[in-house]
This record gives C-alpha cells, sequence and structure tokens, in this order.
C-alpha cells in the first residue's frame, strides 16, 4: 500500500461545477499538506499549502484537512475550462527526511 | 530570477550515454530538491541539498545517478550509462525554507527520453 492514495481519475465535470478531489494517508507523521496543479507538459504549480487540521480557503479554492481520519480535499467551486489539468495531493515532514510524498494525481476535465 | 530555471526542457539519449540536467534554483532559496516523474505518475523523490549540502539521496534509484551542487545554488542531475526505464520527466524543486519541502516550487522540468 502507497503511503499516500488519490482517487482515481480521468474526472470530467460540467463548467460551474463544484469539484472534490480526495487523498488518503497513512503516515501519521506527516506535518503538512499541499496541493499542486500541473497542466500538459509543464511543472506542479503550488495552488494550497495547509498545516493543521481544518479549512483553508483560497478564491475558488478550499482545501480540508482531518488529520484524524489521514483525509485530505480540495474543492473547486465554479470550475472553468482553465481548471482543466492534473491536481496532485503532497504531503512532507520537517527534518533532514523532507521530501515530499505525492499521490498520483487525477486529470480534471471542465466542459464548456 | 523569477522561478525555477531547468535546461535542456528536453533531452534525447541512445542507450548507454551520459546525460546531465541543470537547475537553477530561485535565487536565495536554501532547499533543492530533484524528483523523477513517470508518465501518469505523481514526483518521486530523489535526492535534497541544503545549500550544497546533500543531506538525502535515499532516493537516487542506482549508482548511475549523480547530484551535486557545489555552490549551493545551481544543481546539476547526472544520469550514466541511461537505460530505457531512465525515461521520465525530471523535476527539479526549490524551497526558502531549510530541511522542508514546505511551500517548494518547481521547475517545467526535462523530459528525458532514452531510446
Amino acid at each position: 500500500q502507497k503511503e499516500v492514495e488519490q482517487d482515481p481519475g480521468p474526472l470530467s465535470v460540467p463548467e460551474g461545477a463544484i469539484v472534490s478531489l480526495n487523498c488518503t494517508y497513512s503516515n501519521s507523521a506527516f506535518q503538512y499538506f499541499m496541493w499542486y496543479r500541473q497542466y500538459s507538459r509543464k511543472g506542479p504549480e503550488l495552488l494550497m499549502y495547509t498545516y493543521s487540521s481544518g479549512n483553508k480557503e483560497d478564491g475558488r479554492f478550499t482545501a480540508q484537512v482531518d488529520k484524524s481520519s489521514k483525509y485530505i480535499s480540495l474543492f473547486i467551486r465554479d470550475s472553468q475550462p482553465s481548471d482543466s489539468a492534473t491536481y496532485l495531493c503532497a504531503m512532507g515532514r520537517d527534518g533532514a527526511n523532507s521530501k515530499l510524498t505525492f499521490g498520483k494525481g487525477i486529470t480534471l476535465s471542465v466542459r464548456p | 530570477g523569477a522561478g525555477v530555471s531547468q535546461s535542456p526542457r528536453y533531452k534525447v539519449a541512445k542507450r548507454g550515454q551520459d546525460v546531465a540536467l541543470r537547475c537553477d534554483p530561485i535565487s536565495g532559496h536554501v532547499s533543492l530538491f530533484w524528483y523523477q516523474q513517470a508518465l501518469g505518475q505523481g514526483p518521486e523523490f530523489l535526492t535534497y541539498f541544503q545549500n550544497e549540502a546533500q543531506l538525502d539521496k535515499s532516493g537516487l534509484p542506482s549508482d548511475r545517478f549523480f547530484a551535486e551542487r557545489p555552490e549551493g545554488s545551481v544543481s546539476t542531475l547526472k544520469i550514466q550509462r541511461t537505460q530505457q526505464e531512465d525515461s521520465a520527466v525530471y523535476l527539479c524543486a526549490s524551497s526558502s525554507l531549510p530541511r522542508t519541502g514546505r511551500k517548494a516550487f518547481f521547475g517545467q522540468g526535462t523530459r528525458l527520453t532514452v531510446v
């Protein structure tokens, strides 16, 4: 079993829909959680960063972390065709072993 | 610079050839990471530098892979005697914070194809 599991895709929604993307993890040592967006043939772009349980909102994006359930989510409101991309969850902990552990990614397509 | 810069963007190598991939991190960033991303997968950690010190190389898949950051800024990932399974996108990321991947910013990647 991988340390980070991400819901499989692909996912296709109509423009304006609310999108929910989810990841679960097994390592309770993870201290911080991030969501990256990756367009085709581009590098991952940092979207959201959180380090505590609860919700964090930034425009149309909300990141949710539940450390007790080892579950994180990204919600996208009023989805736009420009949101079409691959979304990666990532998590890590501080120290010499400071690598990020990523989910597999889910490809989202928002239909006009 | 404004962001993490990687070169070349694309590299085709014949099996057995040596390659060198370059990463220019964001100016002043102390932490630098290399990741390997296979098609349809998330990035997998290769190695981590804090300034010029390589603190973690546990993700390097074999002794054919070597990374350096001699002056604490630019880094080079070298792959010797490339194999077909080395074909992937190699991503570099940097962070202003030490010993953490928090708020790591990625470059565009180098797409390596071994033929």
